[in-house]
This record gives C-alpha cells, sequence and structure tokens, in this order.
C-alpha cells in the first residue's frame, strides 16, 4: 500500500539547535511532495514543495527539504530553531492528484 | 469509521452548475477544516469549524462558496455556479482541539480529499 511514513512523533530541542524531520514516502512514478506546519490552534500552512527541478527546496521561515529519489526520502531542515516553530509538521505527497499525508511530528522548541 | 471520510472521491460538473462536498469527520473531533489544492499549488485554506463557535470563512474564495457543519459532525461544502478554476481536490481534516490558550490541535487526521473538475 501507498505510504507516508514520519520518522519522529515528538521532537524536543532547545533554541538555536538544528532540526531535521525525517519523511519516507512509497509511491512510484511522479509525486509532487510538500511540507506544511501547524502552529498551535491554527490552520495548516504551506512550508515548502517540491514538484520538479532542484531536489534542494527552500521554504519559508528558513526551511528547506532535500528530495532523494532514490531514497524515496524528502527529510526537512531547519538550522536554527527558534521558540516560535513550536508546531506540528506534516510531510505530504501528491500523487495521480490523491494526497497522502503522513502522521505529523509535534515538534516543541525550549527557550 | 476509523478515519475521515469524504465523498464523493471525484465529481465532474458542467460550469455553473452547484456542487456539494460532504465530509464525515473523526467522530468526537471537534475541529474540522476544508483546504483545497489546485493544480501546482500547495493547500489553501478554506474554512474552519469548532465546536459551536462562529466558524473561520477567511479563507472562503468568493461568496459562492459555503459551508456547513451541524454540530460537531458532517460537514458540507457547497459551490455554487461553478468555474473552471474551482477545479481542484477539496481536502477536509479535523482534530481534537484544546481550547483556551493558544489551543492545541490533536490528532490531526486527513481524509483522502474530493477531486473536482469543472468542465
Amino acid at each position: 500500500a501507498q505510504s507516508v511514513s514520519q520518522h519522529n512523533h515528538h521532537v524536543i530541542l532547545s533554541e538555536a539547535a538544528s532540526l531535521e524531520l525525517g519523511c519516507n514516502y512509497s509511491y512510484g512514478g511522479t509525486v509532487n511532495l510538500f511540507w506544511y506546519v501547524q502552529y498551535p490552534g491554527q490552520h495548516l500552512q504551506l512550508l515548502l514543495k517540491y514538484f520538479s527541478g532542484d531536489p534542494l527546496v527552500k521554504g519559508i521561515k528558513g526551511f528547506e527539504a532535500e528530495f532523494i529519489k532514490s531514497k524515496f526520502s524528502f527529510n526537512l531542515r531547519k538550522p536554527s530553531v527558534q521558540w516560535s516553530d513550536t508546531a506540528e509538521y506534516f510531510c505530504a505527497v501528491n500523487s495521480w492528484g490523491k494526497f497522502q499525508f503522513g502522521a505529523g511530528t509535534q515538534v516543541v522548541v525550549t527557550p | 469509521g476509523a478515519g475521515v471520510s469524504q465523498s464523493p472521491s471525484n465529481k465532474v460538473t458542467e460550469k455553473g452548475k452547484d456542487v456539494e462536498l460532504r465530509c464525515d469527520p473523526i467522530s468526537g473531533h471537534t475541529a474540522l477544516y476544508w483546504y483545497r489544492q489546485r493544480l501546482g499549488q500547495g493547500l489553501e485554506f478554506l474554512i474552519y469549524f469548532q465546536g459551536n463557535s462562529a466558524p473561520d470563512k477567511s479563507g472562503l474564495p468568493s461568496d459562492r462558496f459555503s459551508a456547513e457543519r451541524t454540530g460537531e459532525s458532517v460537514s458540507t461544502l457547497t459551490i455554487q455556479r461553478t468555474q473552471q478554476e474551482d477545479s481542484a481536490v477539496y481536502l477536509c481534516a479535523s482534530s481534537l482541539q484544546v481550547l483556551g490558550g493558544q489551543g492545541t490541535n490533536y490528532g490531526y487526521t486527513f481524509g483522502s480529499g474530493t477531486r473536482l473538475t469543472v468542465v
């Protein structure tokens, strides 16, 4: 079955630490890849997306993600997190118009 | 059911017709969101329901779009006089939201979407 896996359900780190969230998918063929963020009490917002071209994608708020086709991965990174990055992060795959979301990773950044 | 259920999964309609999309959230989830994704774009927030509070309709793109939710159960998104630019995947999500402070979403779960094509 096609699936999207996020490696961590909960991540706690200190301000200025680096963040990397793993995402693997099991789709074959062409996929569009996304990372979304949901801040507490708010709706989902797009962080970045990959459709084609440069596999290193830069998004908003200093986030970036790298698409590694051979590993079916699309990991999210941020070199130095801030307290305001506390949120839930979702990886998503769109294949043939159908969306599949990962279960989400709750990130807590402590001051 | 175990997940968020959306129907229909696919809908093709003629320009100018009205369509109704349905979302069955996870039982007990107080928060319900509608999003859409048009081809080549990311998710676009449409509307948000939280319990008995007035819905946040700030994302609805025009007055042709409306949504209702009965209590904490089913929601319907209605698009009147559909246009070709309405063609998109419409996604519903639900969560158990804890009110107070900044609020926290638990168990945020998406449905598989309705693919709407306006011809």
